[in-house]
């Protein structure tokens, strides 16, 4: 069965933190992997990994995808209380879209 | 602002009615998926609709239905309502060409009772 599985579950920290989100995916025919930030209700997308680009940054938000270990990671550096937000992975196949339970992240002033 | 947008905000239905949700995509988005994200969870996904034919579609029962117009527009419909159908169900469009980032709306909120 296709899924994905985000680690861990909840998260705080102080703001200036850094955190690493986890991602781990058990998809068939693996297409892409996708980052989404979701704060009130709509996802908004931050990044999206292939097996050709496996390592993205954006300012403080970076990510890597480990095709070896099925996985990906989402890392941000000197967090901040805008920060604080659900973060959703997204593993595609196909016509097929899989979404993990998210990782909600509270940044502390 | 996404450029997608859902309506009505909230709904409330009973047991074993039928609703439908709309969603207006991005002008030449002509993908777009619908997810049902229930509290709590990650959005599941339920089927996918390119040029107006569904081509694609997760573990939902029939009683959820889909349509897409040539005007960018979509439709999600439930008949039968339970009590689980509510949820925050979200729609996403994009345009193929352009790669896999899809824009999702606000999303409608609907309760059963």
């Amino acid at each position: 069965e296709d899924k994905v599985v985000q680690s861990p579950l909840s998260l705080v920290v102080h703001e200036g933190d850094t955190v690493t989100l986890n991602c781990s995916y058990e998809v068939t025919n693996f297409r892409s992997l996708l980052w989404y930030k979701q704060e009130k209700k709509a996802p908004t997308f931050l990044f999206m990994l292939t097996s050709s680009g496996i390592e993205k940054k954006s300012g403080r938000l970076s990510s890597i995808l480990d095709k070896k270990e099925l996985s990906s990671i989402l890392n941000i550096t000197a967090t901040q209380t805008g920060d604080s937000a659900i973060y959703l992975c997204e593993g595609r196949t196909g016509n097929q879209f899989y979404f993990g339970t998210g990782t909600s992240l509270t940044v502390i002033p | 602002e996404t450029g997608v947008t859902q309506s009505p905000t909230h709904l409330i239905k009973t047991r074993g009615q039928q609703v439908t949700l709309r969603c207006s995509s991005q002008s030449g988005h002509n993908t777009v998926s619908w997810y049902q994200q229930a509290l709590g969870q990650g959005p599941q996904f339920i089927f996918q609709y390119y040029r107006e034919e569904e081509n694609g579609r997760g573990n939902f029962p029939p009683r959820f239905s889909g349509l897409q117009f040539p005007n960018y527009s979509s439709e999600l419909n439930v008949n039968a309502l339970e009590l689980d159908d509510s949820a925050l169900y979200l729609c996403a469009s994009r345009d193929p060409s352009g790669g896999e980032t899809q824009y999702f709306g606000p999303g409608t909120r609907l309760l059963v009772l």
